[in-house]
């Protein structure tokens, strides 16, 4: 089956720095690809649509220089969280849809748990 | 706006069956999704069903849709302790930009006692 593969799986940083996280779709091209946030205890938030080759679209009440998000391939988006403090700890998970066979199913990412201290 | 609305909890006997509701608000909506996940893991699609079904089964797992009421339901036979886990309810919604987009409900947690 398809795969999406997310690194990093768990990362910690201090408050201020910068966070990159990779959502890469192994073995199917995905011209789209979704952005979530999961809080602890809640559902997922999508954050943003990733669109491959041109600007992410963001969900209402989503800092989009807060949450930079760059899809620059057809396997390959990437969430960098800037300038993190430590509300923005939390569960991401990316997702993506295969462009050939849309069958309607998301693909998911395992997910990149980030704390900020 | 979308609002998909689950129980947050469901416990059960092993080998009994499960039954998890959703209820949802976007008439418009043309697939309903049933993911599974496990502690610390990111999600796993079960099945989905389109809106214009009634039922979808897939081994253990039924799907039933009531498209009049919005409501979802998804049964799983013989449960399991590997069944352990949150399960959501999840539509399309035509937003976020125009591309479809996930909107999901809170999720249930499925327990299971021995």
């Amino acid at each position: 089956g398809a795969v999406v593969s997310q690194h990093p799986s768990r990362v910690i940083c201090k408050s201020g720095t910068s966070v990159k996280i990779e959502c890469r779709s192994l073995d199917f091209q995905a011209t789209t690809m979704f952005w979530y946030r999961q809080f602890p205890k809640q559902s997922l938030m999508l954050m943003a649509t990733s669109n491959e080759g041109s600007k992410a679209t963001y969900e209402q009440g989503v800092e989009k220089d807060k949450f930079l998000i760059n899809h620059a391939s057809l396997t390959l988006s990437t969430l960098t969280v800037t300038s993190a403090h430590p509300e923005d700890s939390s569960f991401y998970i990316c997702s993506a849809r295969n462009r050939v066979r849309n069958t309607g199913e998301l693909f998911f990412g395992e997910g990149s748990r980030l704390t900020v201290l | 706006g979308e609002d998909v609305e689950q129980s947050l909890f469901l416990s059960v006997r092993e080998g009994d069956s499960s039954v998890i509701n959703c209820t949802y608000t976007d008439s418009s909506s043309t697939y309903l999704y049933w993911y599974k996940q496990e502690p610390g893991a990111g999600l796993q699609l079960l099945t989905y069903i389109f809106s214009n079904m009634d039922m979808k089964q897939d081994q253990r797992l039924t799907v039933l849709l009531n498209k009049k009421d919005k409501h979802l339901s998804l049964r799983i036979a013989d449960t399991q302790t590997g069944d352990s886990a949150i399960y959501f309810c999840a539509e399309t919604f035509a937003g976020g930009g125009g591309a479809d987009g996930l909107t999901f409900g809170k999720g249930t947690h499925l327990i299971i006692q021995p």
